[in-house]
Formats: structure tokens, C-alpha cells, sequence
């Protein structure tokens, strides 16, 4: 069983960058796709982007631009930017393990992250 | 791309079936058969029960099922319990290879 955890600052004000790591444990970045999916308080799932070694990456039209989602293969790691982020942006961000054209394995428990002046 | 539409709430009594939808376009559901479902217990991680439309992971149960028609795919729940309270997603891949969840559908059993 894949383990990922998600980790990042928790509190952010509003117009600076998020910046979130998942850490896979068990299983090697390369060997799959690996995707982000945020949910708001009280509300559904949202796609964020997805990411494979070869460098295939797609990201979601609505965040327009403002995403980027990288590998570090040294440190076995996914990580997400989010630049100038609103209060909109307060979700529980997932990181997940999947192959392509399949579901999304959600192996971490999330992180709460909230936009707040 | 906008989600796919999926009704806000759903109930039945125990050992009732029934069925939610998860209504998309000829560039989502309607073009592919990776269609996946997503079962969320309240302050829970979101757990696949269903995938490629109709599959079932290892260790779901059978009363979980799958299917598509057109630009609609359904989950239905046969012989519902009280454990099965909990909100519902659908999500598919797009003709541009992007991802679309649903707006989830809250499951009360009565």
C-alpha cells in the first residue's frame, strides 16, 4: 500500500503562493501518474492537475495559470504551487496516486489549507 | 470545462437500491469509459468504489455497481444500509485528457 503524505503551511494571506509537497512512501514517483484534488469546506471535489515522469501534465482550465505541479525524484516527492491565492482557495488539498485512464488512489489524509487576511 | 452534473441528495430505506446519476457530455462521459465513483464518509478521505465505468476494486462490495448509457453513467446501491450514508462523486477524463468530478450527491438512509 502506497503512502502519501501532503504537507504545507497551513495559513496563507491572501495574493501570496501556496506551496504543498506530498511525500510518497513505498512506491517510486516514476512508477505512476500523480494528481492533485482540493475540496472546500462543505463542498466537492475539485481537479487540479496531474503530472507523469515523461512529462506529460494537465492542469485545470479554471485555475488559469496560476498552477504549477512538479516531481522531485531525489526526494520521492510531488509538489504544487499555487500562485496568488484567495480566499477561494481554502480546501483541503489531496495529493493521489493513479494510472492513466483509471481512479484516483487518495493514499494521504490531505492538508488544510486556509487563505486568510 | 464545467462538472458533471450528479443530483444534490438521494435517500432510500435499508435493503432498498438506489441510484445516482452522473450526467455529462459527448466530450466526458459519453466519449470514453473511464468513469470512476468516489464514496466520502464525513470527515473521511475519499475512497474509488467504482472504476472504468462498471470495475470494482478489491474489497467493495458487490452491492456497489456501475453503468453507463450515452452521456449518463449511474451508480446504483442494492440492499442499502445504514453504512452506506455518506456523499457520492463521479468523475471522468475528458476528450482533452483532463479530469471532471460531479457535484456529489449526499446518500440518506432512512
Amino acid at each position: 500500500q502506497v503512502q502519501l503524505q501532503e504537507s504545507g503551511p497551513g495559513l496563507l494571506k491572501p495574493s501570496e503562493t501556496l506551496p504543498l509537497t506530498c511525500t510518497v512512501s513505498d512506491a517510486s514517483i516514476t512508477s505512476s501518474y500523480w494528481s492533485w484534488i482540493r475540496q472546500p469546506p462543505g463542498k466537492g471535489l475539485e481537479w487540479i492537475g496531474y503530472i507523469y515522469h515523461t512529462g506529460d501534465i494537465k492542469y485545470n482550465p479554471a485555475l488559469r495559470g496560476r498552477v504549477t505541479i512538479s516531481l522531485d525524484t531525489s526526494k520521492n516527492q510531488i509538489s504544487l504551487s499555487l500562485t496568488s491565492v484567495t480566499a477561494a482557495d481554502t480546501a483541503v488539498y489531496y495529493c493521489a496516486k493513479f494510472n492513466w485512464g483509471e481512479a484516483f488512489d487518495i493514499g494521504g489524509r490531505g492538508t488544510m489549507v486556509t487563505v486568510s487576511s | 470545462q464545467s462538472a458533471l452534473t450528479q443530483p444534490a441528495s438521494v435517500s432510500g430505506s435499508p435493503g432498498q437500491s438506489i441510484t445516482i446519476s452522473c450526467t455529462g457530455t459527448s466530450g466526458d462521459v459519453g466519449g470514453h469509459n473511464y468513469v470512476s465513483w468516489y464514496q466520502q464518509h464525513p470527515g473521511k478521505v475519499p475512497k474509488v468504489i467504482i472504476y472504468d465505468v462498471s470495475h470494482r476494486p478489491s474489497g467493495v462490495s458487490n452491492r456497489f455497481s456501475g453503468s453507463k448509457s450515452g452521456n449518463t453513467a449511474s451508480l446504483t446501491i442494492s440492499g442499502l444500509q445504514a453504512e452506506d450514508e455518506a456523499n457520492y462523486y463521479c468523475s471522468s477524463y475528458t476528450s482533452r485528457n483532463l479530469v471532471v468530478f460531479g457535484g456529489g450527491t449526499r446518500v440518506t438512509v432512512l
